[in-house]
């Protein structure tokens, strides 16, 4: 019920294209759901993040669709560039400090 | 924004010593630190949450007395792998919740990682 289940596992675009990365769970009690951008060798990133009172947020060219109906959420990436290139990590957590789950990855190569 | 270093960024020791990796947060102050471990291709395994003033809070499967952590200030925790081995090789990552934000934003703040190398 602690799992947070991430596809695909790696992902090719063309540059320009839109990746969507998609991430499911099961524990309601989660509140917060982050995702984080890691290059090779570098800690991760905090991207975007939402809580499940809104279905979606967009910052620039990143996007994140929430369902709660469904417990799904995903990222979208519009405009892809090469120097998105990086492994994708959905998370969830609930507040008051508690410890953030993390999924499998996905890692994206955009070509140019 | 916020910013968490670790220190070194990499280490590589022998077989058997001790090795200590420290996780700061520079302009914050951080009640709650968190450890990861990362394997090559794979997610952030959480090791322990870090609480400053008491005992770390360990993940099921990892020895505490061999990852010992300490959180002696709202700035500074570290993680020493006691007589390591090479099956410790591994990047560690360290992350921070802002104290002054907790409750409001959610957000951890990860260090850049350290590459542990176990020969």
């Amino acid at each position: 019920q602690q799992q947070v289940k991430q596809s695909p596992q790696s992902l090719i675009v063309q540059k320009g294209g839109i990746s969507i990365i998609n991430c499911a769970y099961e524990n309601t009690a989660f509140d917060y759901f982050p995702w984080y951008q890691q290059f090779p060798g570098k800690g991760p990133a905090l991207l975007i993040a939402i809580r499940p009172d809104v279905s979606e947020k967009k910052e620039g060219r990143f996007t994140i669709s929430f369902n709660k109906s469904a417990k799904q959420f995903s990222l979208h990436i519009m405009d892809s560039q090469p120097g998105d290139s990086a492994t994708y990590f959905c998370a969830a957590s609930m507040g008051g400090g508690f410890k953030t789950i993390f999924g499998a990855g996905t890692r994206l190569f955009v070509k140019a | 924004g916020a910013v968490v270093s670790q220190h070194p960024s990499w280490v590589i020791c022998k077989s058997g010593t001790s090795v200590k990796i420290e996780c700061r947060s520079l302009d914050f102050q951080a009640t709650t630190m968190f450890w990861y471990r990362q394997f090559p291709k794979q997610s952030l395994m959480l090791m322990a949450t870090s609480n400053e003033g008491s005992k770390a809070t360990y993940e099921q499967g990892v020895e505490k007395d061999k990852f010992l952590i300490n959180h002696a200030s709202l700035t500074l925790s570290t993680l020493t792998v006691t007589s390591a081995h090479p099956e410790d090789s591994s990047f560690y990552i360290c992350s921070a919740r802002d104290l002054g934000l907790a409750g409001v934003l959610d957000e951890q703040f990860f260090g850049p990682g350290t590459r542990l190398t176990v020969l």
